[in-house]
């Protein structure tokens, strides 16, 4: 079955520096890639996803790239603020998110020092 | 509208005894998932419904847990003879045909 690696597992960067969360996946049939943001205590919430037609998606400071060939995808925050300081898990599936599993990563636990 | 909920928000239970947890999904939702989350760590995949039926139920870790959903709706998870390993956050989310899942706020279970 599939399975998602990710790293770092804990980041910590100064206001304003950029972040990048990295995550590979095993199985070449995946095709929906959702990063999740969780605050402490709270559930996960979707910031970002992309789907396996597309290389590069962006939204304001949140950017992900996907590179196929390789099996990786990376999350991207630019202009980090101290709101940004969570966990963000990154998630694969192979059915398109609607209709099937995510398998997620482990998580990276995100700093953001003011 | 209202978002995805679960209850209770939290149960503390003794070891060996059955426990319930509900998920009442987003309205109009067909899919609907169940994800463990132990303490520091991702989320693990237990059981996805479409409709009423369950395709896929590989990550239900035992034969002490279940699932079931009725009228496409509400679904409960059931775990027997829970074990201190059992321990979690258990998260529901849904989703529509082709959109993104969304998460309830969990229920955190603690046996001892």
């Amino acid at each position: 079955g599939e399975n998602v690696e990710q790293h770092p597992s804990t980041l910590s960067v100064q206001e304003g520096d950029s972040a990048v969360i990295k995550c590979t996946y095993s199985d070449s049939a995946s095709n929906y890639f959702p990063w999740y943001k969780q605050e402490l205590g709270k559930r996960p919430q979707l910031i970002i996803d992309i789907r396996s037609n597309v290389g590069e998606k962006k939204d304001q400071r949140i950017a992900v790239t996907l590179n196929k060939t390789a099996k990786h995808f990376s999350l991207h925050i630019t202009e980090t603020q101290p709101e940004d300081s969570a966990v963000y898990f990154c998630a694969a599936s192979l059915h398109g998110g609607s209709q099937g599993n995510l398998i997620f990563g482990k998580g990276t636990k995100l700093s953001v020092k003011p | 509208g209202a978002g995805v909920s679960q209850s209770p928000s939290n149960k503390v239970t003794e070891k060996g005894k059955d426990v319930e947890l509900r998920c009442d999904p987003i309205s109009g939702h067909t899919a609907l998932y169940w994800y463990r989350q132990s303490l520091g760590q991702g989320l693990e995949f237990l059981i996805y419904f479409q409709g009423n039926s369950a395709p896929d139920k590989s990550g239900l870790p035992s034969d002490r847990f279940s699932a079931e959903r009725t009228g496409g709706s509400v679904s409960t998870l059931t775990i027997q003879r829970t074990q201190q390993e059992d321990s979690a956050v258990y998260l529901c989310a849904s989703s529509q045909l082709a959109g993104e899942q969304f998460f309830g706020p969990g229920t955190r279970l603690t046996v001892l």
